[in-house]
């Protein structure tokens, strides 16, 4: 059964500061990735999809990497604001289901 | 935007009752999730479909949780009878299914069991 796991669980930086996020996976056969942003008490909202032949998908300031063989996925967001103030969770999509990590609290200071 | 309509938004129930919760994939969509979110667990799967037949629905309990999707346009998630720890957000999803696209989420039904 695929595990996602993602480090650090929680996040605080000041305005401005570039940040990643990581996300690992254990089984590599996968079809894409996705992350995902969660405010509190809200639903889930797409960011980011890379499929399992990218190696990175951008949006904006954000950036996503991925590197199958390794099991693992970076969100790089640059010159971070208050209002990226969320959770962020990534998603595997493999032969079997849809697994997510636990998140990571980001939390950016004025 | 098409989008993945969950009812009801909020739903309190007393333990013991029948819970049902509705979802409405987005059209064409013919991949949909059933997911559980509390602070303590996470987003823990329940159950999937595609093309309206159950895949997997290992993460549910048996035992007082049904999953069904009577047709293309509608997937329900039942609880009976309802426990105080079931209380959590359901969240549904739904996507293609061709492995090159995502999944979009609906905004959840919160329920609380007393």
């Amino acid at each position: 059964k695929q595990e996602v796991t993602q480090i650090p669980a929680a996040l605080s930086v000041p305005e401005g500061e570039n940040l990643v996020l990581n996300c690992s996976f254990t089984d590599s056969a996968i079809y894409n990735l996705q992350w995902f942003r969660q405010d509190p008490g809200k639903g889930l909202t797409s960011l980011l999809l890379i499929q399992s032949s990218q190696r990175e998908q951008t949006s904006g300031r954000l950036n996503a990497s991925l590197d199958k063989s390794s099991g693992r996925s970076t969100l790089y967001i640059a010159a971070s604001q208050p209002g990226d103030s969320a959770t962020y969770l990534c998603a595997v999509d493999g032969e079997d289901d849809m697994r997510f990590g636990a998140g990571t609290r980001l939390t950016v200071k004025p | 935007d098409a989008r993945v309509t969950q009812t009801p938004r909020d739903k309190v129930t007393e333990m013991g009752q029948e819970v049902t919760m509705r979802c409405q994939p987005i059209l064409g969509h013919n991949t949909v999730f059933w997911y559980r979110q509390t602070m303590m667990q996470g987003l823990e799967l329940l159950a999937y479909f595609r093309n309206r037949a159950p895949l997997d629905d290992s993460g549910m309990p048996k035992d007082r949780f049904s999953a069904e999707m009577p047709d293309a346009t509608l997937a329900t998630l039942k609880i009976q009878p309802s426990e105080p720890r079931d209380s959590a957000v359901y969240f549904c999803a739904s996507g293609p299914g061709t492995g090159l696209d995502g999944y979009t989420f609906g905004s959840g039904t919160r329920l609380t069991v007393v």
